[in-house]
């Protein structure tokens, strides 16, 4: 069965430090691997897809990477506006889009 | 500024009524899906249509679940009678999938219709 586990389950930050989320899958033949921004009361904002391990994609402060197990978001220099829940989600043989249950991040000034 | 819209965003209702959410998908988007979002589950998929056909229904109860897209700007999704198990947020996701990759391309998604089943 497909699985998706992020960690850490929540992050705390202060304004300027550096951290990675992790997200760590199991899938029957990886098709894609995403990164969504969730805002409270919002649907999820798509940031990136990864297809295959050594893939690298950047936006701003983020930056994910993947391996063929797992697969890391970078923020670097976070400023409170990226605080937001960063849920990760698999694409595996059975062509469904699978959730992790999700990291809520908190940067403060 | 194209974007999925959902209408309600908010739905109280009794236990045993019908339910009915409406979404209408990114303008020249091929594929909808619909998501259902809780504390305890997370994000599921329940059901996604391509083209307005049908293609995995497999995440829905399908008992009490319906899910239709009548015409190419509107999908609906349905629940009769509804329980209180129901309650959570709805999410409809559009996005322009080509053949053979039905799942792996961007998907935009709306804002949410929260339910709540008394």
């Amino acid at each position: 069965e497909d699985q998706v586990t992020q960690s850490p389950e929540a992050l705390r930050l202060q304004e300027g430090e550096s951290s990675s989320l992790n997200c760590s899958y199991t899938v029957s033949g990886l098709r894609g691997l995403f990164w969504y921004r969730q805002d409270p009361g919002k649907g999820p904002e798509f940031l990136f897809t990864l297809y295959s391990a050594g893939e690298e994609k950047e936006k701003e402060r983020l930056k994910a990477t993947l391996t063929k197990k797992e697969s890391f978001l970078h923020i670097t220099a976070p400023k409170p506006e990226d605080s937001a829940t960063y849920l990760c989600a698999v694409v595996g043989g059975y062509n469904k889009l699978i959730f992790g249950a999700g990291t809520r991040l908190a940067v403060h000034p | 500024d194209a974007r999925v819209t959902q209408t309600p965003r908010h739905k109280v209702t009794e236990m045993g009524q019908e339910v009915t959410m409406r979404c209408q998908p990114i303008l020249g988007h091929n594929t909808v899906f619909w998501y259902r979002q809780t504390m305890m589950q997370g994000l599921e998929l329940l059901a996604y249509f391509r083209n307005r056909a049908p293609l995995d229904d497999s995440g829905m109860p399908k008992d009490r679940f319906s899910a239709e897209m009548p015409d190419a700007t509107l999908a609906t999704l349905k629940i009769q009678p509804s329980e209180p198990r129901d309650s959570a947020v709805y999410f409809c996701a559009s996005g322009l999938i080509g053949d053979g990759r039905v799942v792996t391309d961007t998907q935009y998604f709306g804002p949410g219709t929260r339910l709540t089943v008394l």
